[in-house]
């Protein structure tokens, strides 16, 4: 079993719905959980780090279920723009993070 | 605020030769993460240097290696490529082991391609 698990998808959605991933984790000593996004054969960019309280960046919310372990991320009002692969990722010792394999999203007109 | 570069972008060489690959951290982070991601995968841990020291390492063989110079600046060496190696190369940067939760700058990466 995989330490980091996302379903991969593909998500397919129309534009202005509202879509939510899941990513799981296995090490309960996991300290810092961050949601990525990587573009076609670009390099992953910094989407947002995930608080135990929840967090939220315009249209992005993020949460942290650590008795389940889980982090989600969920995108309102997609945009066509917000097609990409999202990483998720998970430090389970300080500085060191462990990736998923991604989540497909592709928003469509 | 210059970010993280890394260079050559692309490469291609041949079955049992060497290479080394090059980041330059972004200004004020003195660690270095590498990665190494194959197509429709996510990125997996190589290792990670802190102050010109090894701070862990991931589940590669030996012929993969690394050093940190005293400006934090990186490289990756590795030797006797094999066709599996194809992958893009990703050099992260980080403020330090410390503030774990500042998540990862990114280069552009290093697409190489072992034939």
């Amino acid at each position: 079993r995989k330490e980091v698990e996302q379903d991969p998808g593909p998500f397919n959605v129309p534009e202005g719905a509202t879509v939510a991933f899941n990513c799981t984790y296995s090490n309960s000593a996991s300290q810092s959980f961050f949601w990525y996004r990587q573009d076609c054969r670009k390099e992953p960019k910094l989407l947002m780090s995930v608080y135990s309280s929840g967090n939220e960046d315009g249209r992005f919310t993020a949460q942290l279920n650590r008795a389940s372990q889980y982090i989600s991320l969920l995108i309102r009002d997609s945009k066509l723009s917000d097609s990409a692969t999202y990483l998720c990722a998970i430090n389970t010792n300080a500085g060191k993070s462990t990736f998923g394999d991604g989540t497909t999203l592709t928003v469509k007109p | 605020e210059t970010g993280v570069t890394q260079s050559p972008t692309h490469l291609i060489k041949t079955r049992g030769q060497q290479v080394t690959l090059r980041c330059s951290s972004q200004s004020g982070h003195n660690t270095v993460s590498w990665y190494q991601q194959a197509l429709g995968q996510g990125p997996q841990f190589i290792f990670q240097y802190y102050r010109e020291e090894e701070n862990g390492r991931g589940n590669f063989p030996p012929r993969f290696s690394g050093l940190q110079f005293p400006n934090y600046s990186s490289e990756l060496n590795v030797n006797a490529l094999e066709l599996d190696d194809s992958a893009l190369y990703l050099c992260a940067s980080s403020p330090g082991m410390a503030d774990h939760r500042s998540g990862y700058t990114f280069g552009s990466g290093t697409r190489l391609t072992v034939v």
